[in-house]
């Protein structure tokens, strides 16, 4: 069954560093989502991206978050300069109808900011 | 604004038994999706069953199915025959339907199931 593959699955990082996690979607979707889970907190959407532009993001997702689509293929986050608030799984999915049958997701990384 | 509230943080059921876990959610729209996705300790979200509001009929995936209650805003999910592999965290989660709305999904908080040998 095809997958969604992120990497790193662990990354660790000094505060103000900056950051690529990166994901290889299903390659017949069309729609590519990043959200995030604080650890015992709820998953929060992030970010939507489709046809090479951002289709929506939420609060969260300010100057220092930018995504990119750099080849077709891969689907990165960055985070400019990192927080300790943006310790996070994070998590990358994608879909073939904008999420009207389900999102599939990756396993996450989990972003520890120190 | 869209919520969901998942009001159990932690559910046990005996392994062979049936459990059923609860979702509320609070929209003012008439048409939208809603679902429910395991995440078991390897962290991936697996989507379990899937349930589109206009329609009545309650959906079943095997030993998975919901009580779908749209008057009162309600979406629970029932694992009936619970087996060990069941044991995960379950997030409820809400779409809206419009085309013109937002495609972003809302999750409630999780239920942690513990399924007990």
């Amino acid at each position: 069954e095809p997958e969604v593959t992120q990497t790193p699955s662990h990354q660790v990082t000094q505060m103000g560093q900056e950051v690529i996690l990166r994901c290889v979607p299903i390659s017949n979707h069309l729609y590519f989502y990043w959200y995030r889970q604080i650890l015992g907190q709820k998953v929060e959407f992030l970010v939507s991206f489709y046809n090479n532009e951002i289709s929506e993001k939420s609060e969260i997702f300010d100057d220092q978050f930018s995504v990119e689509r750099p080849d077709g293929s891969n689907f990165t986050l960055k985070i400019r300069s990192t927080k300790l608030e943006d310790s996070a799984m994070y998590f990358c999915a994608s879909s073939g109808t904008g999420g009207t049958y389900g999102y599939t997701f990756g396993s996450g990384t989990r972003l520890t900011v120190v | 604004a869209q919520t969901v509230t998942q009001s159990q943080p932690e559910m046990s059921v005996q392994e062979a038994e049936t459990v059923t876990l609860s979702c509320t959610y609070d929209t003012s729209e008439s048409d939208y999706y809603l679902f429910w996705y395991k995440q078991p300790p390897s962290r991936q979200m697996i989507l379990v069953i899937r349930q589109e509001a206009y329609k009545q009929q309650n959906a079943t995936e095997n030993r998975f199915s919901v009580n779908f209650q749209k008057a009162a805003k309600s979406f629970s999910l029932k694992i009936s025959d619970s087996q060990l592999g069941d044991a995960a965290m379950y997030f409820c989660a809400y779409r809206s339907a419009w085309a013109s709305g937002t495609y972003k999904y809302i999750f409630g908080t999780g239920t942690r199931l513990k399924v007990l040998a």
